[in-house]
């Protein structure tokens, strides 16, 4: 089993839908949770950053970390063109331990 | 967010060329950056780990010999591709990790590298 596992898609949604974009994971010890949003040929920029379990807003978009299911979501609402893109989710445990990427989610909103 | 600064952006060099990639911090002290690869619609391979006046740590599979990693400075460290090949060409990417942000990596913009 992977470290973290997340669905590659593509995931085609129209234009002002709610998109669920989710990572599972198996490392009982990771605390810090991340969402990179990664546009073609250009490097990831952090949206989201969560420690430990709870919910986190920001605009359109809404982390979640459930840690007892060892799941973690970001959801995108009135998605628009522009969000169309690469998720990442990413995390990891404390101290110096590197982050764990997941594969990324390729999303396409369509106007 | 923090910014880090990478160039060149693309570059496209011959075969057996040595191509050096720039990433700076600008606007905080980088203990520690990191070097991706990506290839066409992959993931992030993480390729070595640079620390700050200490020499680089390797991923398994990567030859130190191919890509000379120096952290001279917190603020800037460069990946220098030797004696380049076509299989070299994908694109690169940095990070530097904040540590007082509990270890969040801020990404530089990428270099895509084509060796002919």
């Amino acid at each position: 089993q992977k470290e973290v596992e997340q669905d590659p898609g593509p995931l085609s949604v129209p234009e002002g839908a709610i998109v669920s974009l989710n990572c599972t994971y198996s490392n009982s010890a990771f605390q810090y949770f991340m969402w990179y949003r990664q546009y073609s040929r250009k490097g990831p920029e952090l949206l989201m950053y969560t420690y430990s379990s709870g919910n986190k807003e920001d605009g359109r978009f809404t982390a979640q970390v459930d840690k007892s299911s060892k799941y973690i979501s970001l959801f995108i609402r009135d998605s628009q063109p522009s969000d169309s893109a690469t998720y990442l989710c990413a995390m990891s445990g404390s101290g110096n331990t590197p982050l764990v990427f997941g594969k990324g989610t390729r999303l396409s909103v369509i106007a | 967010g923090a910014v880090v600064s990478q160039h060149p952006s693309w570059v496209i060099c011959k075969s057996g060329t040595s191509v050096k990639i720039e990433c700076r911090s600008l606007d905080f002290q980088a203990t520690t950056m990191f070097w991706y690869r990506q290839f066409p619609k992959q993931s992030l391979m993480l390729m070595a780990t640079s620390n700050e006046g200490s020499k680089a740590t390797y991923e398994q599979g990567v030859e130190k010999d191919k890509f000379l990693i120096n952290h001279a400075s917190l603020t800037l460290s460069t990946l220098t591709v030797t004696s380049a090949h076509p299989e070299d060409s994908s694109f690169y990417i940095c990070s530097s990790e904040f540590r007082d942000k509990n270890n969040i990596q801020y990404f530089g913009a990428g270099t895509r590298l084509s060796v002919l």
